[in-house]
């Protein structure tokens, strides 16, 4: 069974330009979520998708937004990227409350 | 101070000994998870424990809950140097009407061969 598959693996933006970051859950998960890693910040919540829907936001300015599509897979886009935008950004993917998270491997972001 | 803080922050071992990290949490939680991240990469789960749960084992792996003092502990025995990573706990905690998983720094584990 494939995993949680990201995309892509490093990405490399200016500041003030947009960055779109991909995620597909493993096959039948609903539930997708999106974190952010920068160095010596440990894992941000940024959000929260089930069955297509916006379920939680962490505390994040509104240029992070993203979506979930039919299939469950999502989109995280960030607009006016800031050099602080610089991290590791990991997607996970659930079945139902209280299961544990199966993350993949993550997309770095670079804005220089 | 945040919920999930791991301590030590860092930790450096010889092979063969065990390694032991806690997670201290200030609010009533779902569960507890405690997740492995080798080098920067996506993060591996390891173990769940749930909030009326006291123990769990999993290979080498033993993890216990002590919910009066808002901790939990992973242990890991017998290590090896396949063993160095960050690990990570973090407590799934009620958010309304939503559900909210909250991360701690990590501990940086080494284990010397």
């Amino acid at each position: 069974e494939a995993g949680v598959t990201q995309s892509p693996t490093h990405l490399i933006k200016t500041r003030g330009q947009q960055a779109t970051l991909r995620c597909s859950p493993i096959s039948g998960h609903t539930s997708v979520y999106w974190y952010q890693q920068a160095l010596g910040l440990g894992l941000q919540f940024l959000l929260w998708y089930d069955e297509g829907e916006e379920r939680n936001r962490g505390n994040f300015p509104p240029r992070f937004s993203g979506r979930q599509f039919p299939n469950y897979s999502s989109e995280l886009n960030v607009n006016a990227l800031e050099l602080e935008d610089s991290a590791l950004y990991l997607c996970a993917s659930s079945l139902v409350r209280g299961n544990e998270q199966f993350f993949g491997p993550g997309t770095r972001l670079t804005v220089l | 101070s945040q919920q999930g803080e791991e301590d030590p922050q860092a930790l450096s071992i010889q092979e063969g000994e065990n390694a032991t990290m806690n997670c201290s949490y200030k609010t009533s939680i779902n569960n507890l998870q405690w997740y492995r991240q080798n080098s920067g990469r996506g993060l591996v789960h390891l173990i769940l424990i749930r909030s009326n749960e006291r123990e769990k084992h999993s290979g080498r792996l033993r993890v216990t809950l002590d919910t009066s003092k808002k901790s939990s502990s992973l242990l890991i025995t017998a290590s090896r140097a396949a063993d160095t990573a960050s690990y990570f706990c973090a407590t799934e905690i009620n958010a309304g009407n939503n559900r909210k998983l909250i991360w701690g720094l990590g501990t940086s584990l080494a284990v010397n061969p």
